[in-house]
């Protein structure tokens, strides 16, 4: 167990929807990581946030947004929903957003748009 | 553009015996970090070892090792005494970015290991 959790495990939903998956990160992990894993684009980084901050933005669609609130938790919104974006969605939690760079990982959410 | 290649699709390994996974990485940052996580069929990401590109050493984790060839540039996976636990798909990683903005992984494509009885 990583110590970061995401909910739900799994989504299905039809397309034109908007979904949100949340993740916690480890006690006292600053970063928040957002990947996509589908089987046409593989692993992906999507966005990053420490304390709140966006710190980087990687190949994320206009129709996805994400924040992560006071607490530390983060959201990932994913809206006008296509077949396209069915994929299993990681989020990753570090200390800072330096250091080694070392990523614990979350379960997953596993998303299915029909 | 920083680069992650894994040209090993699939692989087979006997119980007990040890496998290398290939990773070749490309960057022209003097200072990078790898990582190799491991993706059973549960779905989770499992971190496994980490080597800096300044390590003098090779770095170790109980039965795995990472061969760190910097002039080559690769790192690959080395498992020893391969147990049926073993089975799963075998991601290698570089760290992108810089320590004071962001780090972000960059993934190759994955080794599917399957360990037989």
């Amino acid at each position: 167990d990583s110590g970061v959790t995401q909910t739900p495990k799994h989504l299905i939903t039809a397309t034109g929807q908007r979904v949100t998956l949340r993740c916690s990160p480890r006690s006292g992990d600053l970063s928040v990581y957002w990947y996509q894993q589908s089987l046409d684009q593989g692993l992906q980084f999507l966005i990053h946030y420490y304390n709140g901050e966006e710190r980087a933005k990687g190949n994320i669609l206009e129709r996805f947004s994400a924040q992560q609130f006071p607490d530390l938790h983060s959201e990932l919104n994913l809206s006008s929903l296509e077949l396209g974006d069915s994929a299993l969605y990681f989020c990753a939690s570090s200390f800072s957003s330096g250091s080694l760079g070392e990523q614990f990982f979350g379960p997953g959410t596993r998303l299915t748009v029909l | 553009a920083q680069k992650i290649t894994q040209t090993q699709p699939g692989m087979f390994v006997q119980e007990k015996e040890a496998v290398t996974l290939d990773c070749t990485y490309d960057t022209s940052d003097p200072s990078y970090g790898l990582f190799w996580y491991k993706q059973p069929s549960s779905g989770e990401m499992i971190f496994l070892i980490y080597q800096g590109s300044y390590d003098q050493q090779n770095a170790t984790e109980g039965r795995y090792s990472l061969n760190f060839q910097k002039a080559r540039k690769s790192a690959n996976l080395v498992i020893s005494a391969s147990q049926l636990g073993d089975s799963a798909m075998y991601f290698c990683a570089m760290r992108e970015g810089r320590m004071d903005s962001s780090y972000k992984l960059i993934f190759g494509s994955g080794t599917r290991l399957l360990v037989r009885p």
